[in-house]
C-alpha cells in the first residue's frame, strides 16, 4: 500500500462520541486524501491536503474536520459520529501535478 | 451535475477468456482517466491511466480506450486469471491543478474457473 498506513483499522463507537482516524505516509508526497466508500457511492471525496495547513473541503465533509501539522500525517475527525458515517474510510496520497493516488488498507468504522 | 458511472454493476467471465469492463462520463471538460481495481478488504490499485489526448494505452495484459465523442472509457483485460476478481473503478478529473479525482461506483469482475 504504498507506504501509507491507517489507524485504526477497525472502531466500533457510539452515536455522539468523537473519533480520529490518522493517516500516515512514508513517501513524502505533498497531496493527502480522505475518502469514504459505501454500496452504491462509489469512493467520495471527504476533505484533501495540499500541504501542511493547508486543506479544502471535498464533496461530503459536513460532519466532518481535518488537520495535517506534518508532511507524513493527515488526520480525519468526527466531531460527534452518526449511524450515517458508518462506513469504510480510506487515505490516499499523491504528487503534486499528477492525478495518481495511492491508497491505504482502509478503516472500518461502525457508529452504533 | 457531473457524473462518472457504469454500464454493469456485475461481470462474469470465464477464466482464460477477455473482459471488457466499460465507463461513462459527462464532464467534457475530463482530460484524465484512471482505473484501479479493489481486492475484498483492501484499498483501491492503480491499473493504468491515459490523458485526453490519447484515444488507446496498453500496459501488462490491460488496455484503456477512450472514446471522446460519445465520453465513454473501457477496460479490456485479456486472458482473465482467478486474480482479477475484484471491483474496477474509473476515475476522472480535469487539468485545473487541483489533483482532485472523480470515481465510478465499481463493476464487480468474477472470474469463473
Amino acid at each position: 500500500d504504498a507506504g501509507i498506513t491507517q489507524s485504526p483499522r477497525h472502531k466500533v463507537t457510539e452515536t455522539g462520541t468523537p473519533v480520529t482516524l490518522r493517516c500516515h505516509q512514508t513517501e513524502n508526497h505533498r497531496y493527502m486524501y480522505w475518502y469514504r466508500q459505501d454500496p452504491g457511492h462509489g469512493l467520495r471525496l471527504i476533505h484533501y491536503s495540499y500541504g501542511v495547513k493547508d486543506t479544502d473541503k471535498g464533496e461530503v465533509s459536513d460532519g466532518y474536520s481535518v488537520s495535517r501539522s506534518k508532511t507524513e500525517d493527515f488526520l480525519l475527525t468526527l466531531e460527534s459520529a452518526t449511524s450515517s458515517q458508518t462506513s469504510v474510510y480510506f487515505c490516499a496520497i499523491g504528487l503534486a501535478g499528477e492525478y495518481e493516488q495511492y491508497f491505504g488498507p482502509g478503516t472500518r468504522l461502525t457508529v452504533t | 451535475g457531473e457524473s462518472v458511472g457504469l454500464h454493469l454493476p456485475t461481470l462474469s467471465v470465464q477464466e482464460g477468456d477477455n473482459s471488457i469492463i466499460n465507463c461513462a462520463y459527462s464532464n467534457s471538460a475530463s482530460d484524465y482517466f484512471i482505473w484501479y481495481k479493489q481486492e475484498s478488504g483492501k484499498g483501491p490499485q492503480f491499473i493504468i491511466d491515459i490523458r485526453s489526448n490519447m484515444d488507446k494505452r496498453q500496459g501488462q495484459r490491460v488496455t484503456v480506450l477512450l472514446n471522446k465523442t460519445v465520453k465513454h472509457l473501457s477496460l479490456q483485460i485479456a486472458a482473465t486469471q482467478p486474480g482479477d476478481s475484484a471491483v474496477y473503478f474509473c476515475a476522472e478529473s480535469t487539468n485545473f491543478g487541483n489533483e482532485k479525482l472523480t470515481f465510478g461506483t465499481g463493476t464487480r469482475l468474477t472470474i469463473i474457473p
